[in-house]
């Protein structure tokens, strides 16, 4: 129980383009999700919360303007990389949580480049 | 911000060794979790800890909650090479549900 998936698995984009990505709950329904960035050999640093049927809470420094999250349903967030540049190139990785008083579980990730 | 001290940065040791990590708070924290993350992978949950003084163990694996409530050690015992990976404590504080990750811990077993 309690798996998370992504998609995609990676990506290659071309500089100003837009790139989605999904975070599914599969076998749990989750109120938050949440979205990192890790950086080679670098640690994972919370981007946004993102709570079902409104706004996400974007972390300091985050432009939520650049980084569009929706989570429509339940088991769905998605993030939108938008206008993507080479230094967002990055691993993408989100987290669910089955309930207020459970622990995130992390999707695979998705491995962005921008050339 | 918290931020969380994580060491050592890397370890290489041989098959069989017994390993240690810790991590350390500038301030306090009521969860302290442990991951794993292979590589092009997300972190997996070992351990995770809600109590000041807690001991917990999953398999060849011991964790322990600080008294202080600021700091958290992770055990691995009888290394093997499936244990080669990045280790990372991460904690949470007041009634927030966002954690505050460590900078990692990467291993490498040696045969």
């Amino acid at each position: 129980g309690a798996v998370v998936s992504q998609h995609p698995s990676w990506v290659i984009c071309k500089s100003g383009t837009s790139v989605k990505i999904e975070c599914r709950s599969l076998d749990f329904q989750a109120t938050t999700m949440f979205w990192y960035r890790q950086f080679p050999k670098q640690s994972l640093m919370l981007m946004a919360t993102s709570n079902e049927g409104s706004k996400a809470t974007y972390e300091q420094g985050v432009e939520k303007d650049k980084f569009l999250i929706n989570h429509a349903s339940l088991t769905l967030s998605t993030l939108t990389v938008t206008s993507a540049h080479p230094e967002d190139s990055s691993f993408y990785i989100c987290s669910a949580s089955p309930g207020q008083d459970n622990e995130q579980f992390f999707g695979p990730g998705t491995r962005l480049t921008v050339l | 911000g918290q931020q969380l001290n994580q060491s050592p940065q890397s370890m290489f040791i041989q098959e069989g060794e017994d390993v240690s990590m810790n991590c350390t708070s500038s301030s306090i924290f009521n969860t302290w979790l442990w991951y794993k993350q292979d590589p092009g992978e997300g972190p997996v949950l070992l351990i995770a800890l809600y109590k000041a003084g807690e001991l917990t163990s999953n398999g060849r694996l011991t964790a322990q909650f600080g008294i202080t409530r600021k700091d958290s050690f992770l055990n691995i015992s009888a290394s093997i090479p499936s244990d080669v990976g990045i280790y990372f404590c991460a904690g949470r504080s007041g009634s927030a549900r966002q954690l505050t990750f460590g900078s990692g811990t990467q291993l490498t077993v040696l045969p």
